[in-house]
């Protein structure tokens, strides 16, 4: 069974520019989740899908970051302008609705941000 | 709010020694608690689980119990090996939303 895929896995942009991370969860997964993780911290979470609702966007800078997951599967996390701050590791997460605490991870996107 | 303290790392450990990584937490009411895993290269895996006061949980001969009266939940493992480095967390569960510790890097030598 193929696990929850994340691309790219490297992004290396210049500040002000925008980036989009994408993500495909575990077939059958009706949760997803998105995660920031800076160096040397645990996973932060950013926003969790309910199939394709935003269930839980609350510490999800709105500003500059948004993310969509359309047909309730694959999954995109944009940040528009990226700032240096945003360096750090994307990490996307899926699981069954019933079982939201066991969680699968994708290996992260490292972004950095010049 | 919620928050998990784990102790800092590296853990250094020769391979067979004993292996204790401390974690403690603070909530309200009564969470669920975790241990996850991340090996070098890969995403985090759930190691094992305890989701009521006094429960172990158990995986791969890591151990940990929930101690509310400690506020604590500790992993274990009584032999360790090479393949066991990687990076540990801590984490609890409430309302569907998992609250991660710092994590913990061990690295075992031969």
């Amino acid at each position: 069974e193929a696990g929850v895929v994340q691309s790219p896995r490297y992004k290396i942009i210049e500040k002000k520019q925008p980036v989009a991370f994408w993500c495909n969860p575990i077939s059958g997964h009706n949760t997803l989740y998105w995660y920031l993780q800076n160096l040397g911290q645990g996973p932060e979470l950013l926003i969790r899908y309910e199939n394709e609702e935003a269930v839980d966007d609350s510490q999800l800078p709105k500003d500059r970051f948004s993310a969509e997951r359309l047909k309730g599967v694959d999954s995109t996390l944009k940040i528009q302008p990226a700032e240096l701050g945003d360096s750090a590791v994307y990490l996307c997460a899926s699981s069954f609705r019933d079982n939201s605490y066991e969680q699968y991870f994708g290996p992260g996107t490292r972004l950095t941000v010049t | 709010g919620d928050s998990v303290t784990q102790m800092e790392g590296p853990v250094t450990l020769s391979e067979e020694a004993f292996l204790t990584i401390n974690c403690t937490y603070t909530a309200t009411g009564y969470p669920s608690l975790f241990w996850y895993v991340q090996y070098p290269g890969e995403g985090l895996q759930l190691l094992l689980k305890a989701t009521k006061a006094d429960d172990k949980g158990s995986n791969k001969g890591f151990e940990a119990t929930y101690r509310k009266e400690t506020t604590s939940f500790h992993l274990e493992k009584g032999s360790v090996q090479v393949s066991d480095s990687a990076v540990y967390f801590c984490a609890l569960g409430r309302y569907s939303t998992l609250t991660f510790g710092k994590g913990t890097m061990l690295l075992v030598s031969p």
